[in-house]
């Protein structure tokens, strides 16, 4: 069945740090793929989102390009800030719809 | 424009006690869902509605959960009787497509 696999946390960085999380999938078809962030307490919240191969989500400085020929959706920004502290989930809508499918989500934290 | 709302934020129940918790979607959402996030298994899809009718409920756990959407605007998930193991955070989501789906702050339960 589809699935999404994220690269284990904690993440420890400085700020002004460069960040990458790895997200892969498996999936059937041509699934929408996305990430979204938890500040503590909070719900979930959309971050970006790119629903074709080679399409390139970006929102509040952080980018992530759908690769199909890897199956990955790879979360980056440049410069993390100490306010990106959070849970960080890629999760993947099947081509059907109808469901979320999350990966078990990456905690950071950014140290001033 | 108002979020996903869901009620109560928190909850405390005993051991054996019905709990109710309750969803308002976005207006002009179609589809709804319920999720349930713990530590040991992250976040769980239970069940979600399109157009108020259920469409997969594949993941509520066993006879004791049930959901129902009277109409557009309000959801309940109810839990009777209520054990330790459903402690949780239990979060509604709506959508208008589907597929990119936004969610609400979430109900701590606690069982005791």
């Amino acid at each position: 069945g589809d699935s999404v696999t994220q690269m284990e946390g904690p993440v420890t960085l400085s700020e002004e740090a460069f960040l990458t999380i790895n997200c892969t999938y498996t999936a059937t078809g041509y699934p929408s793929l996305f990430w979204y962030v938890q500040y503590p307490g909070e719900g979930l919240q959309l971050l970006l989102k790119a629903t074709k191969a080679d399409d390139k989500g970006s929102n509040k400085g952080f980018e992530a390009t759908y690769r199909k020929e890897t199956t990955s959706f790879h979360l980056e920004k440049g410069s993390v800030q100490v306010s990106d502290s959070a849970v960080y989930f890629c999760a993947l809508s099947p081509s059907q719809g109808g469901k979320l499918i999350f990966g078990q989500g990456t905690e950071l934290s950014v140290k001033p | 424009d108002a979020g996903v709302i869901q009620s109560p934020r928190h909850e405390v129940t005993e051991m054996g006690q019905e709990v109710t918790l309750r969803c308002k979607p976005i207006s002009g959402h179609d589809y709804l869902f319920w999720y349930r996030q713990t530590m040991m298994r992250g976040l769980e899809l239970l069940i979600y509605f399109n157009n108020n009718v259920p469409i997969d409920d594949s993941g509520m756990p066993e006879d004791r959960f049930s959901a129902k959407m009277p109409n557009a605007s309000f959801s309940t998930l109810k839990i009777q009787p209520s054990e330790p193991r459903d402690s949780a955070v239990y979060f509604c989501a709506s959508s208008f497509t589907g597929i990119e789906q936004y969610f609400g702050p979430g109900t701590r339960l606690t069982v005791t």
